[in-house]
């Protein structure tokens, strides 16, 4: 079985640009959830979807934004960029709802300029 | 708010030894605990994860244990060897599949 893919796994943008990341999940998941990771910060939870509904959201600022598709596949958009942006952007997948093991994908590195 | 702390933040130790990584949670409310991998740029690795009516999880040279009512669990790699080199990261599951993360161990097995 595959395992969760992110897209594009590389991204560089320039300050008050938008970017959108995309996430496939291991197939019959149903759970995607994403995360940011920084050297300063760490693992941050972004949010979390389940059939197409956001279940929980993390502390970041409404330039985070996110959804999930009738098959599971999901995207992260973030708007208006700034150099603070920067990190791993990590989706992981789960067949359910949860409490249930989490199988991340390799991550799509960003950096604003 | 939970709150996940891992010591050591760095460990550095030869091939063979026995090690022993701690992590810690404020908030003993906890539906399960998961250890990861995670290697220099890459994503991360599953390694066990241990629901919350269970004391321990083992698998292969790794073992895990929760004591929910101390807030701390401990993963114990068994006879280390270089390839372990990694950050390892344990996390807990607050709500749903939300995980809060602590700051990692960071591992060295020397040849």
């Amino acid at each position: 079985k595959a395992g969760v893919t992110q897209t594009p796994r590389y991204l560089i943008k320039t300050r008050g640009q938008q970017v959108t990341l995309s996430c496939s999940p291991i197939s019959g998941h149903r759970s995607v959830s994403w995360y940011q990771q920084t050297p300063g910060q760490g693992l941050q939870f972004l949010f979390e979807y389940f059939s197409e509904t956001q279940r929980n959201k993390g502390n970041f600022p409404g330039r985070f934004s996110g959804r999930q598709f009738s098959n599971s596949r999901s995207e992260m958009n973030v708007s208006t960029l700034e150099l603070g942006d920067s990190a791993l952007y990590l989706c992981a997948s789960s067949l359910e709802a949860g409490p249930d093991t989490q199988y991340f994908g390799p991550g799509t590195r960003l950096t604003v300029l | 708010k939970q709150e996940v702390t891992q010591i050591p933040a760095a460990l550095s130790v030869p091939e063979g030894e026995n090690l022993v990584l701690n992590c810690s949670f404020t908030d003993s409310a906890i539906y399960n605990l998961q250890w990861f991998r995670q290697d220099p740029g890459k994503g991360l690795t599953s390694l066990l994860l241990i629901q919350s009516s269970q004391r321990e999880q083992t698998s292969g040279r790794l073992n895990a244990s929760l004591d929910k009512s101390s807030g701390r669990s401990t993963l114990y790699i068994a006879a280390s060897q270089p390839g372990d080199s990694a950050t390892y990261l344990c996390a807990v599951y607050s709500a749903g599949n939300m995980l809060t993360f602590g700051g990692g161990t960071r591992l060295m097995v020397k040849p």
